[in-house]
């Protein structure tokens, strides 16, 4: 079963907005991942923060991991249609990612 | 940066053929990936790598096998392509970490048909 479960599954917003996205998982992590997805081509890794991390920034990007609800978020703060992606989180599992199923944001110009 | 390049974007095959999916990273990373994505299933690992010529088996290796001949090289093999084989092939290296699990890098993925 995948350890990290994203919700929601899609989400359409208009450009200017923010975006959140959540991550649930099950198991004890050292670090958990966020990477995005244009459609049909390879993931990128957007962002990692470690379990002794509550909140991370990059750019326009915030992450939050909250270790004792086994959750995180990212949030996209004033979105843009170039955002609309899938969104994917990955969790360790050994000394291997496991992703979610994605959430796919849309951002309507 | 880091470049993760696979040999086709697009791939068309017909059943029972033999399909080669080479992967090949530029920054020496140690280990490698292959995944495949589905819609409704995410991604899902096929084989992973630590090192030259070992392997290990990730949550769906029926009917893939692979080969890491040198470091910078990870190939998929399709001994005998079936349809329910048609996906979207994804490959990731990352560095060898032993205290976490690192960052991975992509290849643009080839998209495989099997008729």
């Amino acid at each position: 079963s995948q350890q990290g479960e994203e919700d929601p599954q899609a989400l359409s917003i208009q450009e200017g907005e923010n975006a959140t996205m959540n991550c649930s998982y099950k198991t004890s992590i050292n670090n958990l991942q966020w990477y995005r997805q244009n459609s049909g081509r390879g993931l990128v890794h957007l962002i990692l923060i470690r379990s002794n991390e509550r909140e991370k920034h990059s750019g326009r990007l915030r992450v939050t991991l909250d270790t004792s609800k086994k959750s995180s978020s990212l949030l996209i703060t004033a979105s843009r249609a170039a955002d609309t992606a899938s969104y994917f989180c990955a969790t360790e599992g050994g000394s291997r990612l496991t992703f979610g199923e994605g959430t796919q944001l849309t951002v309507n110009p | 940066d880091v470049k993760v390049t696979q040999s086709s974007r697009y791939l068309v095959k017909r059943t029972g053929e033999k399909v080669f999916l080479e992967c090949v990273q530029d920054m020496d990373h140690e280990n490698m990936f292959w995944y495949r994505q589905d819609p409704g299933l995410g991604l899902r690992l096929i084989y992973f790598s630590y090192d030259v010529k070992m392997k290990e088996k990730g949550d769906i290796p029926e009917g893939y096998s692979v080969s890491r001949e040198k470091k910078e090289r990870f190939s998929l093999i399709l001994e005998s392509a079936s349809t329910n084989q048609t996906s979207m092939y994804l490959c990731a290296s990352s560095f060898q970490n032993l205290a976490s699990t690192d960052t991975q890098y992509f290849g643009p993925g080839t998209r495989l048909t099997v008729l």
